[in-house]
């Protein structure tokens, strides 16, 4: 199947300093990407959707100049945690859909990023 | 509104079988989907139902009933790796993904 890496898988940073975290597709050109944030026992969240060339579409309840998101080519989504403070700790995971896939409507999902602040 | 009801908690004997169930409410319907998701990592693809039926894959299958908003994951033969959470997912009417919370299935020896 398609592969979607991420990295850095495990981060821990200060409180108020911002992480960088990137999501690539390595076989396939993913026009759409999501980020998603999952805390202990609890599902997947999305936080947005990720368009390449153009903004990104944020879930209610996220905001959009904390979370920043950039999609700047058809393999790379970079989701930016600004400012972060320990109630940001998190699984942040992406995914992405192979178009050439696109009747399934499966996702392929990146590793994962689990984030602590300080 | 959009809304996945799953088990929050299973348990099942090493070798035996389990069902796990979902019920489905979403605006339009593309798709069920069941995922796999070991403690820390991310989840991972079990299967897709668009059509009413029972798809069977390997020791996993899963159920879909469009007319109930129901569907089940059936796994036989449960092994020790089994034990991790399982998710089921709705795609709705934009293809977005409405997650369940997820069941945790414990397999004991």
């Amino acid at each position: 199947g398609a592969v979607v890496s991420q990295h850095p898988s495990w981060v821990i940073c200060k409180s108020g300093t911002s992480v960088k975290i990137e999501c690539r597709s390595l076989d396939f050109q993913a026009t759409t990407m999501f980020w998603y944030r999952q805390f202990p026992k609890q599902s997947l969240m999305l936080m947005a959707t990720s368009n390449e060339g153009s903004k990104a579409t944020y879930e209610q309840g996220v905001e959009k100049d904390k979370f920043l998101i950039n999609h700047a080519s058809l393999t790379l989504s970079t989701l930016t945690v600004t400012s972060a403070h320990p109630e940001d700790s998190s699984f942040y995971i992406c995914s992405a859909r192979d178009p050439l896939l696109a009747d399934t409507g499966e996702l392929f999902f990146g590793e994962g990023s689990r984030l602590t602040v300080l | 509104g959009q809304n996945i009801d799953q088990p929050t908690e299973m348990t099942a004997t090493e070798g035996a079988i389990v069902q796990i169930n979902c019920t489905y409410q979403t605006s339009g319907f593309n798709g069920l989907f069941w995922y796999q998701q070991h403690a820390g990592e991310a989840p991972t693809f079990l299967s897709y139902n668009v059509l009413d039926g029972l798809e069977e894959k390997g020791r996993f299958s899963s159920f879909l009933s469009r007319s109930k908003g129901y569907s089940y994951l059936l796994l036989k033969e449960l092994q020790m790796k089994d034990s991790a959470s399982y998710l089921c997912a709705s795609m709705d009417s934009n293809y977005q993904l409405i997650w369940g919370a997820g069941t945790k299935l414990i397999i004991k020896p």
